[in-house]
């Protein structure tokens, strides 16, 4: 069975520190795997999406890595700040027509 | 705000009401996806339409019935719902093909209240 899961379910730092989030996936035969993030109430906003044939991704402070063979992603953060507390979705396709798994995601708070 | 916009933004039904949730992207894409998101549960994939076709029902109750009458819009019809049906639904859409980046782009999301 395909799964996703994300660990921690809900993370709580002070502001400034790096940190990570990590994903995990049961089959290793993935199309892409993309970040998001989700403010209460909201849609999702996507972050950085990795294509099955590459290592990593960078956007500003944020940096994803794909490790297809032991079934993993990180989501690091750098110099967190209060405005990055959200819940942050990783997901999965299996194939370039669909087959989409969410995880149950991370709910971040930077504190002040 | 993001190029995919959904309405109504709130909905509350009884169980016997038939109501419709409206989709629409303004990125040019090809690909668009319901979505249905519980408290406490992944987010769950309802349909997927690859060029107004749709290519994936994941065991979706007929209760729910997707419309998608051209690559922009999308619906997603309700009739007879349940109250445990009431959940956050989300549309999404992304440029499928060949090569694609499939970078999926979600609308804000339509909070369904049934009573």
């Amino acid at each position: 069975k395909q799964e996703v899961t994300q660990i921690p379910a809900a993370l709580s730092v002070p502001e400034g520190e790096n940190l990570v989030l990590n994903c995990s996936f049961t089959d290793s035969a993935i199309y892409n795997l993309q970040w998001f993030r989700q403010d209460p109430g909201k849609g999702l906003t996507s972050l950085l999406l990795i294509q099955s044939s590459q290592r990593e991704q960078t956007s500003g402070r944020l940096n994803a890595s794909l490790d297809k063979s032991s079934g993993r992603s990180t989501l690091y953060i750098a110099a967190s700040q209060p405005g990055d507390s959200a819940t942050y979705l990783c997901a999965v396709r299996y194939s370039s027509a669909s087959k989409i798994i969410f995880g149950s995601g991370t709910r971040l708070s930077i504190r002040p | 705000e993001t190029g995919v916009t959904q309405t109504p933004r709130h909905l509350v039904m009884g169980m016997t009401n038939k109501k419709s949730l409206k989709c629409e992207q303004h990125l040019g894409h090809n690909a668009m996806y319901w979505y249905k998101q519980s408290a406490k549960k992944p987010l769950e994939l309802m349909f997927v339409y690859n060029f107004k076709e749709q290519t994936e029902n994941n065991s979706v109750p007929s209760r729910f019935s997707p419309e998608c009458p051209n690559s922009s819009h999308l619906f997603l019809h309700l009739h007879t719902l349940q109250p445990e049906d009431s959940a956050l639904y989300l549309c999404a859409s992304s440029q499928a093909g060949t090569g694609d980046q499939g970078t999926q782009y979600f609308g804000p999301g339509t909070r369904l209240l049934v009573l």
